[in-house]
């Protein structure tokens, strides 16, 4: 199964907003509410910051939001900070029971 | 406070055997449900196995069926992956991560994570 569709690279100017879009289809990202973020710092271990489409766990930044539309979801940060480049990975269940990674996003703050 | 400390990793030949093992704290295993997703060098999640708060299902990436187990030791707290017929593919580092749904079976998300262990393979 192909990992789910995400643009390379994005990058942004501290206090903008930019969105990560995650591209998939009717058997994955279409078919459930069940699409998580993810941000990962060099070296470090993967964190979550989205779960089922939009929810936001608690201590995560409100600057942090998601959505869905069809077969793409869509991770927003608005008021860019520094401390927020970083990879960024979504995630989906599927309707084979697995569930499949977006291929990463790395995010650059200018 | 959650925490999850993976063990285990280390080089290995092509074709061989390594069991990973997971040590939870802050929570019991035996209430959630667990995942192992990997992280090759340089390269993006890949998600591994998943295994049912009860233990009753388990399910697996394509990637890995058939080679590799998932379970765990209820009394010692600790979630186990076996992998066998080990191939280059399979270097990455492991993490075990808990699913933020109890219950989930498996459409859930990955909650809190360890540090991973790394596994190579190689000859």
């Amino acid at each position: 199964q192909s990992a789910l569709s995400q643009p390379a690279s994005v990058s942004g100017s501290p206090g903008q907003s930019i969105t990560i879009s995650c591209t998939g289809t009717s058997s994955d990202v279409g078919a459930y509410a069940s699409v998580s973020w993810y941000q990962q710092h060099p070296g470090k271990a993967p964190k979550l910051l989205i779960y089922d489409v939009s929810n936001r766990p608690s201590g995560i930044s409100y600057r942090f939001s998601g959505s869905k539309s069809g077969n793409t979801a869509s991770l927003t940060i608005s008021g860019l900070q520094a401390e927020d480049e970083a990879d960024y990975y979504c995630n989906s269940y599927t309707t084979s029971a697995t569930l499949l990674f977006g291929g990463g996003t790395k995010l650059t703050v200018l | 406070q959650v925490h999850l400390v993976e063990s285990g990793g280390g080089v290995v030949q092509p074709g061989g055997s390594l069991r990973l093992s997971c040590a939870a704290s802050g929570f019991t295993l035996s209430n959630n449900a667990m995942h192992w997703v990997r992280q090759a060098p340089g390269k993006g999640l890949e998600w591994v196995a998943f295994i049912r708060y009860d233990g009753s299902n388990m399910f697996f990436a394509d990637s890995v069926k058939g080679r590799f187990t998932i379970s765990r030791d209820n009394s010692k707290n600790t979630l186990y992956l076996q992998m066998n017929s080990l191939r280059p593919d399979d270097t990455a580092l492991y993490y075990c991560a808990k699913d933020g749904n109890p219950y989930s079976n498996p459409a859930g998300y990955f909650e809190s994570w360890g540090q991973g262990t790394l596994v190579t393979v190689s000859s």
